[in-house]
């Protein structure tokens, strides 16, 4: 069954603590995005990755940072500088970034809340 | 950059109503038009998709979209919607252009439909 596995569903942080978000996809596709969705704001971007050990940042890559060591994985760390990040976290996967008519798979997402 | 207005926030039908949820886009550029839809409980997923050809083009579950260069807008629409339709609406945009991997989203519509 492909598909994009976030986890954990719901996630606690603590004040000055790093959280790590998980993102792993089994459709062999080239690229993962990191989004955030916030009520009334939409999806907005915050890593994307066109390719293993590369990626660049988005709209609001503040606070934030990945690594994509391997195809499959694309973890999101929410780190301590990030002072606002109760939000919704989406991970996404497409075949490839910069084709015009990709298409992306999302995950089902991360409530991320804080304590 | 890019930006997507999605013009409702919120909006109630009842099943049978016709609907028409607006979209429109800052730059004016060669683009690709995406609306993705997230039911309740569900992961996002593509509604229907624009890149190229005939500008009205339709979707899964008997919505389509029409796509007016000269206004800037990407209007998803359905003759008579269903219970089944609740859910939110994501109107999302991205430049062609070489170079542009951002896919840039509006800040969504609910639609409820009440039986």
């Amino acid at each position: 069954d492909g598909g994009i596995t976030q986890s954990p569903k719901y996630l606690f942080r603590k004040e000055g603590q790093n959280v790590t978000l998980s993102c792993e996809q089994n459709l062999n596709h080239d690229a993962m995005y990191w989004y955030r969705q916030d009520p009334g704001q939409g999806l907005r971007l915050i890593y994307y990755s066109q390719i293993v050990n590369d990626f660049q940042k988005g709209d609001i890559a503040e606070g934030y940072s990945v690594s994509r060591e391997k195809k499959e994985s694309f973890p999101l760390t929410v780190t301590s500088a990030q002072k606002n990040p109760t939000a919704f976290y989406l991970c996404a996967s497409s075949i490839s970034v910069g084709a015009t008519n990709e298409k992306l798979f999302f995950g089902s997402g991360t409530q991320l809340s804080v304590l | 950059a890019q930006s997507v207005s999605q013009h409702n926030h919120h909006v109630i039908l009842s099943e049978a109503a016709s609907l028409e949820l607006g979209c429109n886009y800052s730059y004016g550029g060669t683009v690709n038009l995406f609306w993705y839809v997230q039911y309740p409980g569900q992961h996002l997923q593509l509604l229907l998709k624009y890149f190229s050809g005939d500008p009205l083009v339709k979707g899964i579950k008997g919505f389509e979209a029409e796509f007016i260069k000269s206004k800037f807008s990407f209007n998803l629409r359905k003759p008579s919607v269903q219970w089944s339709d609740t859910a939110e609406y994501f109107c999302a945009v991205k430049d062609s252009g070489a170079g542009s991997y951002q896919l840039t989203f509006g800040k969504g519509t609910k639609l409820s439909v009440i039986p």
